[in-house]
């Protein structure tokens, strides 16, 4: 079992609609979370980061995290094709600085 | 603006030469780490430091070294370059602490030929 785990995809969803990214992960002690975008032949940018069980609001994303489950999804309103990208899940392992990364989910939003 | 720089952008380069590739950070972050990307295989962490002269192997290590001798900069250097070795870099760092954002540069494509 990988410690982060997406499904690769793609995901395709029309513009204007919600798009439900998930995230699973095996470290039951994980206390980070934090999701990425990376567009084609570029660097991971860094989109939200989310500590607390519950959700996280930033504009048209929001964040959700359930430690008992062990998951936390990204959610995107309104989507724009600008948002046609591939998202990656990180996790932050035990006390250590590292991230584990998910394989990345491609996010493809149809006009 | 405080950002993170790769150098240089692309490299080719031959089996067996020494390669180096700079990442330089202006935001005064101690934690900085060294990833590569493949397809198939996500990123995967190299070496990562949580300060000036401390260095620590990630996940695929082998062949690779850094240095960390000032808060700024961790270059990367491939010893003896292998066609495995062809992929992506990517530099990140972060500050110390609880929540360890990570900021990333731009990458490096290294193709060895």
């Amino acid at each position: 079992q990988k410690e982060v785990e997406q499904n690769s995809g793609p995901l395709s969803v029309p513009e204007g609609a919600i798009a439900s990214l998930n995230c699973t992960y095996s470290d039951r002690g994980s206390q980070s979370f934090f999701w990425y975008r990376q567009y084609s032949g570029k660097s991971p940018e860094l989109i939200m980061s989310i500590y607390s069980n519950g959700d996280k609001e930033d504009g048209r994303f929001t964040a959700q995290l359930n430690k008992a489950s062990q998951y936390v999804s990204l959610l995107i309103r309104d989507s724009q094709p600008s948002d046609s990208a591939t998202y990656l899940c990180a996790v932050r392992r035990g006390n250590t600085g590292k991230l584990i990364f998910g394989q990345g989910t491609t996010l493809q939003v149809k006009p | 603006d405080a950002e993170i720089t790769q150098s240089p952008r692309h490299k080719i380069t031959e089996t067996g030469r020494q390669v180096t590739l700079a990442c330089h950070q202006t935001w005064n972050h101690n934690n900085m780490f060294w990833y590569r990307q493949d397809l198939g295989h996500g990123l995967r962490l190299i070496h990562y430091s949580y300060g000036v002269q401390d260095t620590n192997k990630g996940e695929v290590s082998d062949g690779y070294s850094v240095s960390r001798s000032n808060t700024e900069d961790l270059p990367l250097t491939l010893e003896s370059a292998a066609s495995s070795q062809t992929s992506v870099y990517f530099c990140a760092s972060s500050p110390s602490g609880a929540y360890n954002e990570q900021f990333f540069g731009p990458g490096t494509r290294l193709t060895v030929l």
